[in-house]
């Protein structure tokens, strides 16, 4: 069964970092591009980032280039988010997700974690 | 980027309706097209994926179509645990891009 759990959310003040882990089990975590998104309070979904298989490729949102840097350990089966310089605007859940396939046109999401939320504020 | 527009944003239904939601690509995606389903408090689940799969596990009153820059999501006869928020999104290139989500209600 593939899982996704997230960790590492919290409350951090504006111009502070914070970095987010998501420990994948299940399937084979170095054979699958993974991805952050993001859903402010309220708001629709937004993707933040993507990472190939073997960590080589990396993909940002302009809102957040930069700024974070999403990095993996596929010894760890674990996947990160290394967020710096955090905004107000920054404050959302943050879920990883899994694509169905390990083709690179595999771009949508079949597996997502529960979530964690992180609160920019002073 | 590519822009994502649905319609509508929301609106009210009843149970077995048929209803349809579009999204609109602001350049085509051929058929690089994912439809979920959320619900208050949880990740969004996969319905549609490539314009008109079937996710497993999903009820087969949801289908999709579509190509291009123009694509639909339909539910044949609406049930009680279809009240819930519906996304677009797009995976045809990067970044990656979702549709600003409508609401189903209960009328």
């Amino acid at each position: 069964e593939v899982q996704l759990l997230e960790s590492g959310g919290g409350l951090v003040q504006p111009g502070g970092s914070l970095r987010l882990s998501c420990a994948a089990s299940g399937f084979t975590f170095s054979s699958y591009a993974m991805s952050w998104v993001r859903q402010a309070p309220g708001k629709g979904l937004e993707w933040v980032s993507t990472i190939s298989g073997s960590g080589g490729s990396t993909y940002y949102a302009d809102s957040v280039k930069g700024r974070f840097i999403i990095s993996r350990d596929n010894s760890k089966n674990t996947l990160y988010l290394q967020m710096n310089s955090l905004r107000a605007e920054d404050t959302a859940v943050y879920y990883c997700a899994k694509p169905p396939g390990m083709a690179t046109t595999s771009g949508s999401f079949d597996y997502w974690g529960q979530g964690t939320l992180v609160t920019v504020s002073s | 980027a590519i822009r994502m527009t649905q319609s509508p944003s929301s609106f009210s239904a009843s149970t077995g309706d048929r209803v349809t939601i579009t999204c609109r690509a602001s350049q085509g995606i051929s058929s690089y097209l994912a439809w979920y389903q959320q619900k208050p408090g949880k990740a969004p689940n996969l319905l549609i994926y490539a314009a008109s799969t079937l996710q497993s596990g999903v009820p087969s009153r949801f289908s999709g179509s579509g190509s291009g820059t123009d694509f639909t999501l339909t539910i044949s006869c609406l049930q009680s645990e279809d009240f819930a928020t519906y996304y677009c999104q797009q995976y045809y290139s990067y970044p990656r891009t979702f549709g600003q989500g409508t609401k189903v209600e209960i009328k």
